[in-house]
């Protein structure tokens, strides 16, 4: 079982609301990401964490809007979502934000924008 | 621009036929390399990794890996498929201040 867990597994959301997707590990990670994966499509990067720092934003729309409030908590707040923001929403983590550490990948969160 | 390529799209085989789907990829340099697996409505996990050293690795479930520096080529083997290998396969590729590229993925469709 993976060993980062994101909270829900689906969410539901209007055009006009206001939700967050929620990411934790424990596993001393420093770490984090957000990805982005279309259905049969690989997934993309959004934004990556380290030591608590935003260090990547990959060109992503402000109606998302990532936080880091701790080592171990990475959360992902939307408004005013567009339907083709409908995706499964991965998060994941990493010892350090190094291309010699494997990257361990949440269950997801499944969006439907409507 | 860096790319992973994965030449097949959907492969079909049946049970206990084997298996090769290849990966290359367009860096020179170090690269550390990752082959994924996404079952049917699962998440990503690990099948394997290379970092270093020998350059045929082995994963989870009976299947390897083979890195062939100088065809830039990582690709992911298994002698005998079940039904339950039936996913979505992605490789991988890092480099030194890169993020995580990947592949588009491979469907395998493994028939009892």
């Amino acid at each position: 079982d993976t060993e980062v867990t994101q909270t829900p597994k689906h969410l539901v959301m209007g055009m006009t609301n206001k939700k967050s997707l929620k990411c934790e590990q424990h596993m001393g990670h420093r770490a984090m990401y957000w990805y982005k994966q279309k259905a049969k499509k690989p997934p993309e990067l959004m934004f990556v964490y380290s030591y608590e720092k935003l260090s990547i934003n990959e060109s992503v729309p402000s109606r998302f809007s990532p936080e880091c409030p701790n080592s171990s908590l990475l959360n992902l707040h939307l408004h005013a979502l567009q339907p083709e923001d409908s995706a499964l929403y991965l998060c994941a983590s990493s010892q350090q934000d190094l291309s010699g550490n494997t990257i361990y990948f949440g269950e997801g969160s499944w969006l439907t924008v409507v | 621009a860096q790319s992973v390529s994965q030449h097949n799209h959907h492969v079909i085989l049946s049970e206990a036929a084997s298996l090769e789907l290849g990966c290359n990829y367009s860096y020179g340099g170090t690269v550390n390399l990752f082959w994924y697996v996404q079952y049917p409505g699962q998440h990503l996990q690990l099948l394997l990794k290379y970092f270093s050293g020998d350059p045929l690795v082995k994963g989870i479930k009976g299947f390897e890996a083979e890195f062939i520096k100088s065809k830039f080529s990582f690709n992911l083997r298994k002698p005998s498929v079940q039904w339950s290998d039936t996913a979505e396969y992605f490789c991988a590729v890092r480099r030194a201040g890169t993020a995580l590229i990947f592949g588009k993925g491979t469907t395998l469709s493994v028939s009892s």
